[in-house]
């Protein structure tokens, strides 16, 4: 079956600094891959997807780039800042589950002043 | 578009009274998912159904959770009787059923069960 294995956090970094949360899937097919983002309070809301090998997903700074041969995801952003502070989701949808998504556990990140 | 809206956004009940949680997807989304959020067990799949049948229910915990989609626009999600253990943050997400299957979701019930 299709599996989503993140980045254990939390992860607390500083202002302005480097981020990088990494995913890895094992799906049977051509998954199309997604992050998501949770900010305190509020429902799951799409940062950013990518849905054939090769491809930049990019949304307010972050990215990520779709790597078949490595099964991976990776969420990158070059500058975080306090409003970046929330739980990042990996995920992943194929057509053989019929738009059924796989989630990861979620990875916190904290950014401090 | 108003996106998915959920009611109520706070629920205190005590344990043994029935709840009912409720959700309209976006207009012309086929598919309807009902998420249980907490700290320990993470984000789970309770039910999902397309075009108002449901499709997948096992992720629901137990028999006093059961839900329905009695039409495009509207799904209830019920706990008779609830439990403390019941407490969470309890979403839900619709889809367009078009590839790639992006969700989006709720602003979420959150359940209080004393």
């Amino acid at each position: 079956g299709n599996s989503v294995t993140q980045m254990e956090g939390p992860v607390t970094l500083s202002e302005e600094a480097f981020l990088t949360i990494n995913c890895t899937y094992t799906a049977t097919g051509y998954p199309s891959l997604f992050w998501y983002v949770q900010y305190p309070g509020e429902g799951l809301q799409l940062l950013l997807k990518a849905t054939k090998a090769d491809d930049k997903g990019s949304n307010k700074g972050f990215e990520a780039t779709y790597r078949k041969e490595t099964t991976s995801f990776h969420l990158e952003k070059g500058s975080v800042q306090v409003s970046d502070s929330a739980v990042y989701f990996c995920a992943l949808s194929d057509n053989t589950n019929a738009g059924k998504s796989t989630f990861g556990d979620g990875t916190t990140l904290t950014v401090k002043p | 578009d108003a996106g998915v809206i959920q009611s109520p956004r706070h629920e205190v009940t005590e344990m043994g009274q029935e709840v009912t949680l409720r959700c309209k997807p976006i207009s012309g989304h086929d598919y309807l998912f009902w998420y249980r959020q907490t700290m320990m067990r993470g984000l789970e799949l309770l039910i999902y159904f397309n075009n108002n049948v449901p499709i997948d229910d096992s992720g629901m915990p137990e028999d006093r959770f059961s839900a329905k989609m009695p039409n495009a626009s509207f799904s209830t999600l019920k706990i008779q009787p609830s439990e403390p253990r019941d407490s969470a943050v309890y979403f839900c997400a619709s889809s367009d059923g078009q590839g790639p299957y992006e969700q989006y979701f709720g602003p979420g019930t959150r359940l209080t069960v004393t």
